[in-house]
């Protein structure tokens, strides 16, 4: 069956950097654009950026553009989230998807202390 | 980006209809069919409902549906369930090839 796993999240200060991955099985992973999106606690969703199949374009949501940096490694089935300059406003779970939607991960949570 | 504007919630009685709306810009709902829609229950990941603004995933049950009237989206759960009760959020492709969620909606079954 269809699964994303995510990991890396972790208590870290402000201005530390943090690397979230994303390991994918059951569908085929480089045929999807790939998401990661954002909860901070009790708030709502926020798109964070999306990566093409091949991984030569990358979109950022204004938040995070130049701070954070999205990739994969299809021969890896793997995505991943580079997150640099970290304030405490990034506290959050972090979800992977399909950018279709159609398949998440369980989030891995990232909090920011200053 | 301003997220898209959502009730903050809306309720009804089992069997009852219920809609919730999603007001974008002509940036984003009103320009492109890439609206999508997701429930989420506490502690769990989102869950496709609507995809390409009227779409049901499989699996998914026809109470369901998804529609678009200008600038403005709409999600309309009929025959209220219990087990409706849950978050909902809209999402919308947008002009800058970024995305943007709703603000999201608590339906509360009475």
């Amino acid at each position: 069956q269809v699964q994303l796993v995510e990991s890396g999240g972790g208590l870290v200060k402000s201005g530390g950097s943090l690397r979230l991955s994303c390991a994918a099985s059951g569908f085929t992973f480089s045929d999807h654009y790939m998401s990661w999106i954002r909860q901070a606690p009790g708030k709502g969703l926020e798109w964070v950026s999306y990566i093409t199949t091949s991984g030569s374009t990358m979109y950022y949501a204004d938040s995070v553009k130049g701070r954070f940096t999205i990739s994969r490694d299809n021969a890896k089935n793997s995505l991943y989230l580079q997150l640099n300059s970290l304030r405490v406003d990034d506290t959050a779970v972090y979800y992977c998807s399909s950018a279709g939607g159609e398949y998440w991960g369980q989030g891995t949570l990232v909090t920011v202390s200053s | 980006q301003s997220a898209l504007t959502q009730p903050p919630s809306v309720s009804g009685s089992p069997g009852q209809s219920v809609t919730i709306s999603c007001t974008g810009t002509r940036n984003d709902v009103g320009s492109y069919n890439r609206v999508t829609w997701y429930q989420q229950t506490p502690g769990t990941a989102p869950k496709l409902m609507i995809h390409g603004v009227t779409n049901r995933p499989s699996g998914v049950p026809d109470r369901f549906s998804g529609s678009k009237s200008g600038n403005t989206a709409s999600l309309t759960i009929s025959g209220l369930q219990a087990e409706d009760e849950a978050d909902y959020y809209c999402s919308s492709y947008t002009s800058r090839s970024t995305y943007v969620f709703g603000t999201g909606t608590r339906v509360t079954v009475l």
